[in-house]
């Protein structure tokens, strides 16, 4: 089972400030790995796909990056609604979670 | 509007079983492989089962293999999660989502809002 580690566990930024979430897999992934949001009570929606591609709907302020084993979502200025879980997702090998980053407010 | 309304939950006791459902519309069911992805109370999401458009593909989570089985019924664009044997460490909310193709080897597009399973005596 590929193992997905997400870096820091909890990040704290302060609204307009520029968010650095870091994804890591334990083997190769190639650019397989998808990012979800997840709101206290609410079901995860997907922000990118194929390590890069913004799904429909979502800003131009997410953006994510990386291929192999390193990957990172960054969040460009810190909008309210941005304060969430942050989830990547590798679907290369079956599918496996990384752990979850906390984006609080500062 | 593609939507995913997941039923089916409750309370069942340890060594229990429970048949969760997923009425999907909004999309062609049958030609999307479909998940269940789980969250227990206050932790991170946990992958349970995946089954490809057909059905004739199915996949399960070693923390589940043996004791849940996932199908579809593609005339009444329906996925369930036939879930036995169950422990504490199940309770979860489920949720199914949508593949973005057919078969394994790609992400999902959308998510039901989940159905709470409790398992406690």
């Amino acid at each position: 089972e590929i193992v997905m580690t997400q870096s820091p566990a909890t990040l704290s930024v302060s609204p307009g400030e520029r968010a650095t979430l870091s994804c890591r897999a334990s083997q190769s992934v190639s650019s397989n790995l998808a990012w979800y949001q997840q709101k206290p009570g609410q079901a995860p929606r997907l922000l990118i796909y194929g390590a890069s591609t913004r799904a429909t709907g979502i800003p131009a302020r997410f953006s994510g990056s990386g291929s192999g084993t390193e990957f990172t979502l960054t969040i460009s200025s810190l909008q309210s609604e941005d304060f969430a879980v942050y989830y990547c997702q590798q679907y290369n090998n079956w599918w496996t979670f990384g752990q979850g980053t906390k984006v609080e407010i500062k | 509007e593609v939507q995913l309304v997941e039923s089916g939950g409750g309370l069942v006791q340890p060594g229990g079983s429970l048949r969760l459902s997923c009425a999907a519309s909004g999309f062609t069911f049958s030609s999307y492989a479909m998940h269940w992805v789980r969250q227990a109370p206050g932790k991170g999401l946990e992958y349970v089962s995946a089954i490809s458009s057909n059905g004739g593909s199915t996949y399960y989570a070693n923390s589940v293999k043996g004791r849940f089985t996932i199908s579809r019924d593609n005339s009444k664009n329906t996925l369930y999660l036939q879930m036995g044997s169950l422990r504490a460490e199940d309770m979860a909310v489920y949720y199914c989502a949508k593949g973005y193709v057919a078969v394994a080897g790609a992400h999902f597009d959308y998510w039901g809002q989940g159905t709470l399973v409790t398992v406690s005596s």
